[in-house]
This record gives C-alpha cells, sequence and structure tokens, in this order.
C-alpha cells in the first residue's frame, strides 16, 4: 500500500458525459501527479500540481482539468468524453522535488461506452 | 528531449533463471533513474532508483540495476525469477519539470 488512495476504482459511463476522479496523497506529500495509462500512448503524465498550484502541464487535453484543494486532495475532471479517453488513470504523490519518489496509487479505470 | 526505450517488448524466462531488463535514456544532464512494477490489475510499485553516487543500485524483491553512463543504459536485474515476479516493468526518468518519462514497458512472464 503506497498510502495513496483513488476513488473511485472503477467508472462506466457514455460519450459526451463528464467525471471526476479523486486522488488523495500520502501524509505530508505536497505534490501531486495525474498520468494516463492506454494501451496506445503509453504511461503519459498529464498534469502535476504542488500545494495548491499548477506546476507542470503535459499532455493534457483542454476537455480535462484539474485542481488541488486546500487539504491537498486533488480532482481531475474529464468532460465531453471520447471513446478514446477509456484509460487507467493514476495519481502520484511525492513530497515535492524533483529527487523525490513520486508513490503512486492504485488508479482508476475509466470506460467510456 | 527527454526519452526512454525499453527494446524488449515481451520476455519469458523459466523460474529460478536470471533476469536482464534493457533501459536506455536520452537526457541531457545527470539523470534521475526508476524502475518500476506493474503487476495486473495494481498501480505502480517503486523498485529501485537512481540519482547518484555508487551506479549499482540495490532495490526491494532482490532486484539490482547499474546505471551506465557511456551506454546511457539503467538495466534491472535480477539472479533468480520468481513466478510472483511476473508482471509488467516500466523504466523511467525524471524530465523537466519533475514529470516522470516512462519507457513503453516490458512484461516478464515466467514459466514454471
Amino acid at each position: 500500500d503506497s498510502g495513496v488512495t483513488q476513488t473511485p476504482k472503477h467508472l462506466i459511463t457514455a460519450t459526451g458525459q463528464r467525471v471526476t476522479l479523486r486522488c488523495s496523497p500520502r501524509s505530508g506529500d505536497l505534490s501531486v501527479y495525474w498520468y494516463q495509462q492506454s494501451l496506445d500512448q503509453g504511461l503519459q503524465f498529464l498534469i502535476q500540481y504542488y500545494n495548491g498550484e499548477e506546476r507542470a502541464k503535459g499532455n493534457i487535453l483542454e476537455r480535462f482539468s484539474a485542481q488541488q484543494f486546500p487539504d491537498l486532495h486533488s480532482e481531475l475532471n474529464l468532460s465531453s468524453l471520447e471513446l478514446g479517453d477509456s484509460a487507467l488513470y493514476f495519481c502520484a504523490s511525492s513530497v515535492g522535488l524533483e529527487t523525490d519518489t513520486q508513490y503512486f496509487g492504485p488508479g482508476t479505470r475509466l470506460t467510456v461506452l | 528531449a527527454q526519452s526512454v526505450t525499453q527494446p524488449d517488448i515481451h520476455i519469458t524466462v523459466s523460474e529460478g533463471a536470471s533476469l536482464e531488463l534493457r533501459c536506455n535514456y536520452s537526457y541531457g544532464a545527470t539523470p534521475y533513474l526508476f524502475w518500476y512494477v506493474q503487476s495486473p490489475g495494481q498501480g505502480l510499485q517503486l523498485l529501485l532508483k537512481y540519482f547518484s553516487g555508487d551506479t549499482l543500485v540495490q532495490g526491494i524483491k532482490g532486484f539490482e540495476a547499474e546505471f551506465k553512463r557511456s551506454q546511457s543504459s539503467f538495466n534491472l536485474r535480477k539472479p533468480s525469477v520468481h513466478w510472483s515476479d511476473a508482471a509488467e516493468y516500466f523504466c523511467a526518468v525524471v524530465g523537466n519539470t519533475d514529470k516522470l518519462i516512462f519507457g513503453t514497458g516490458t512484461r516478464l512472464q515466467v514459466f514454471p
């Protein structure tokens, strides 16, 4: 158990819908990262928050957004869902520095029908 | 641009045999390198990491990896594989702005 929790574990929804994925980092970690794992793209970095502020953006679509709240949990919002958004979404957390290990949650499997 | 290459998509070994998973990276500065393992339906678990110092690093579950700057490699090894080691293995490098850049992964299958 990494100490990072993600809910829900599974999510099935229809095209055009909007969903919210939630992540609670390890106690004491200030950085939260979101990654997408799909068969065709592999593991791709989406976005990073550090202590409530956006720190880095990766290959995140404009239909996707995220935020980190004062209690440091984070939410990833996916809207206008398409079939191709079906993937495993991971949250990771670290203390904050580039040398810090990122600890991954169990992931949320999103299926868009 | 930073990148990680894992040349072997799928490797099959017999239980008890030795294992080496290859990883090559492209990064201009001193790399911070990681190996993660993903069991079916699970998240990613850190096996080991290299930041600096001794180029041979020891990890969990009996794994080790050797950093070779001249070859831009960070290969993962285990002297004797167990059936429970069957999983997908990802090599990663920390790129700009702290994000992890992952290789495409190597799926390990272990035969009894």
